[in-house]
């Protein structure tokens, strides 16, 4: 099983560059959300995604968007890339909210802007 | 907004030993999830235990247990037995049941973990 695949692994870009992190998943799972990581902060909510074509704020959502076109992809776009967007970026899914189930995470993109 | 909390930024065990991390939340609801989560230099988050707020026995999962109290809203991870493999970053986590709560998990800072040889 393939699980949660993210790509890029890693990615460097000019301040005001945009581009989007991919996420997709295989596992036909309802929920989707992006998390940043940075040093000292755990992990923070970006977007999210309850299923295919609905989307919602978390809890640092401002310079991202997001689209769910698809159950099995969640992409993020960064459209002007700034250097506090340097961080490292999960991508996760789980059954569904309703359910206590497990949140499976992708590998992770770790992001530098300069 | 609920919170956590995990108040050591760095522990160290020896390999065999045991090794408690804490965890403690702030939350108004009564019904919520708490997980324990591993991240080694890989990158790859590993859930490795979870607690359903209103179950009282504590859950185990091999050499990882919890002691959760919830009138003190405290959640720490026991590692009996700890082995190389278990050096990593752990995250506590909280999810709520409800009210738009249930949609993320708010994670605490992480405690780094180094187990010594």
């Amino acid at each position: 099983n393939a699980g949660v695949t993210q790509t890029p692994k890693f990615q460097v870009l000019k301040t005001g560059q945009s581009m989007t992190l991919q996420c997709a998943q295989d596992m036909n799972h309802e929920y989707m959300s992006w998390y940043r990581q940075d040093p000292g902060m755990g992990l923070r909510l970006i977007h999210y995604s309850v299923g295919a074509g609905i989307t919602d704020q978390g809890e640092v959502p401002n310079g991202y968007n997001v689209s769910r076109s698809t159950t099995e992809d969640f992409p993020l776009r960064l459209l002007s890339a700034a250097p506090s967007q340097t961080s490292v970026y999960f991508c996760a899914s789980s059954y569904s909210i309703l359910l206590v189930s497990e949140a499976f995470f992708g590998q992770g993109t770790r992001l530098t802007v300069v | 907004a609920q919170t956590v909390t995990q108040s050591q930024p760095e522990m160290s065990v020896q390999e065999a030993e045991t090794v408690t991390l804490s965890c403690t939340y702030d939350t108004s609801e009564s019904d919520y999830y708490l997980f324990w989560y591993k991240q080694p230099p890989s990158r790859q988050m590993i859930l490795v235990i979870r607690q359903e707020a209103y179950k009282q026995q504590n859950a185990t999962e091999n050499r990882f247990s919890v002691n959760f109290q919830k009138a003190a809203k405290s959640f720490s991870l026991k590692i009996s037995d700890s082995q190389l493999g278990d050096a990593a970053m752990y995250f506590c986590a909280y999810r709520g049941s409800s009210g738009g709560s249930n949609y993320k998990l708010t994670f605490g800072k992480g405690t780094l973990l180094t187990v010594n040889p």
